[in-house]
């Protein structure tokens, strides 16, 4: 059974630092997506990773896979307060099933 | 097209009753999913669609839980007999059946069962 795992589950930076988020996964996919959520508010879709060595940049954040090692990380470069907010990887079952499992979220708090 | 929508947005009701939730999703999408989060959670996969038919459903969903796709358009979701452990943020969310099968969410019904 496909399994998620994040961590850190918590993490509180300065302003202007840089941190790495890592999803881990159980079981092989070639699906991979990062949400970020804000308090009291739905997901909102940052990344979709779809092969191995695949890497994409929005402003401040970076996503990559790494399918081998099942594996995905969210860097964040010269963080902001307005980042603040909880992320969260979600895998693609591929066991013949188009569900997805979402990993226990990183939240997030950027310090001014 | 504005997206998914959820209704109602909240829900208050009493132990013991039935709630129902809609889920209307973007219009062409094929699949679509609901989902629970509790505080400090990801959300946890109940079930998903594909087009009418229900393909999947979570092995921890009680027989009180119950949803349905008619015609592959909006969708509901129906609990009985409400506990407080069914508190929670109820998201739907729908996918495209070609691409990235990215999935786009709802702004979720909250429940809260006293």
């Amino acid at each position: 059974e496909l399994k998620v795992e994040q961590n850190p589950l918590f993490l509180s930076m300065q302003e202007g630092k840089n941190y790495t988020i890592y999803c881990n996964y159980s079981t092989t996919s070639d699906r991979l997506y990062w949400y970020r959520q804000d308090p009291g508010k739905s997901l909102e879709s940052l990344f979709v990773l779809l092969s191995n060595g695949a890497v994409k940049q929005e402003g401040r954040l970076m996503a990559s896979l790494d399918t081998k090692a099942r594996l995905s990380t969210l860097h964040i470069t010269a963080a902001v307060h307005d980042l603040s907010a909880t992320y969260f990887c979600a895998v693609g079952s591929t066991s013949g099933t188009y569900k997805y499992i979402f990993g226990t979220g990183t939240r997030l708090k950027v310090l001014a | 097209d504005t997206g998914v929508s959820q209704d109602p947005r909240h829900k208050i009701t009493k132990r013991g009753q039935n709630v129902t939730f809609r889920c209307d999703p973007i219009s062409e999408h094929n699949r679509l999913y609901w989902y629970r989060q509790t505080l400090g959670q990801g959300p946890e996969f109940l079930t998903y669609f594909q087009n009418e038919a229900q393909l999947e459903k979570s092995r921890l969903l009680s027989d009180r839980f119950s949803a349905e796709r008619p015609k592959g358009s909006f969708s509901t979701l129906e609990i009985q007999r409400t506990e407080q452990g069914d508190s929670a943020m109820y998201l739907c969310a729908s996918s495209s059946l070609t691409g990235f099968y990215e999935q786009y969410f709802g702004p979720g019904t909250r429940l809260t069962v006293t």
